[in-house]
């Protein structure tokens, strides 16, 4: 079945380092793909995402592109900030209604 | 803006107790989730619903069920709350068709003493 595994965590940077966080899935087709970013304290908030095998999703810094040869979609960001420090989930939808998330990647940025 | 909203943020309940857990989205969305979110084992879908009345079993859904009266609510029952379901429970809703993005409320964290 889908399914969505990524890097375990936790991560802690310093501030301006560069983070790449790994996601791959398992699906057959082509689902969408999705970063979800969790702040402390608050619910799950959509990040970025790509529809299609080559796309890459960006927003706030961050970027991800779809590579369907290697099953993966890895977020990365140049240059980390303090507010980056969150909870960070990778997940896919393909057939059906389901989504099928990660288990998290926590990020911790220190100054 | 998609909102979703979550009738508490924190709850404590006893063992035995029956509780609710509302959720309402003011997008006119078809589809609503429920998750429960545990330390090292991510998202697991608890029940979902496509449709008014309509629900389906997600990953976990022993000891839960759901109302779906209104299309804007969904509504997360535990008919005897007991201290293995403390945990953060988070709603979500999204369009039908299409692949479409899940947007959350903020969640509720209930403990089960």
């Amino acid at each position: 079945g889908d399914s969505v595994t990524q890097m375990e965590g936790p991560v802690t940077l310093s501030e301006e380092a560069f983070l790449t966080i790994n996601c791959t899935y398992t699906a057959t087709g082509y689902p969408s793909l999705f970063w979800y970013v969790q702040y402390p304290g608050e619910g799950l908030q959509l990040l970025l995402k790509a529809t299609k095998a080559d796309d890459k999703g960006s927003n706030k810094g961050f970027e991800a592109t779809y590579r369907k040869e290697t099953t993966s979609f890895h977020l990365e960001k140049g240059s980390v900030q303090v507010s980056d420090s969150a909870v960070y989930f990778c997940a896919l939808i393909h057939t059906g209604n389901q989504f099928y998330f990660g288990t998290g990647t926590s990020l911790t940025v220190i100054p | 803006d998609v909102k979703v909203t979550q009738s508490s943020r924190y709850l404590v309940k006893r063992t035995g107790e029956k509780v609710f857990l509302e959720c309402v989205q003011d997008m006119d969305h078809e589809n609503m989730f429920w998750y429960r979110q545990d330390p090292g084992l991510g998202l697991r879908l608890i029940y979902f619903s496509y449709d008014v009345k309509m629900k389906e079993k997600g990953d976990i859904p022993e000891g839960y069920s759901v109302s779906r009266e209104k299309k804007e609510r969904f509504s997360l029952i535990l008919e005897s709350a007991s201290t293995n379901q403390t945990s953060m429970y988070l709603c979500a809703s999204s369009l039908i068709s299409g692949l479409y993005e899940q947007y959350f409320g903020p969640g509720t964290r209930l403990t089960v003493t």
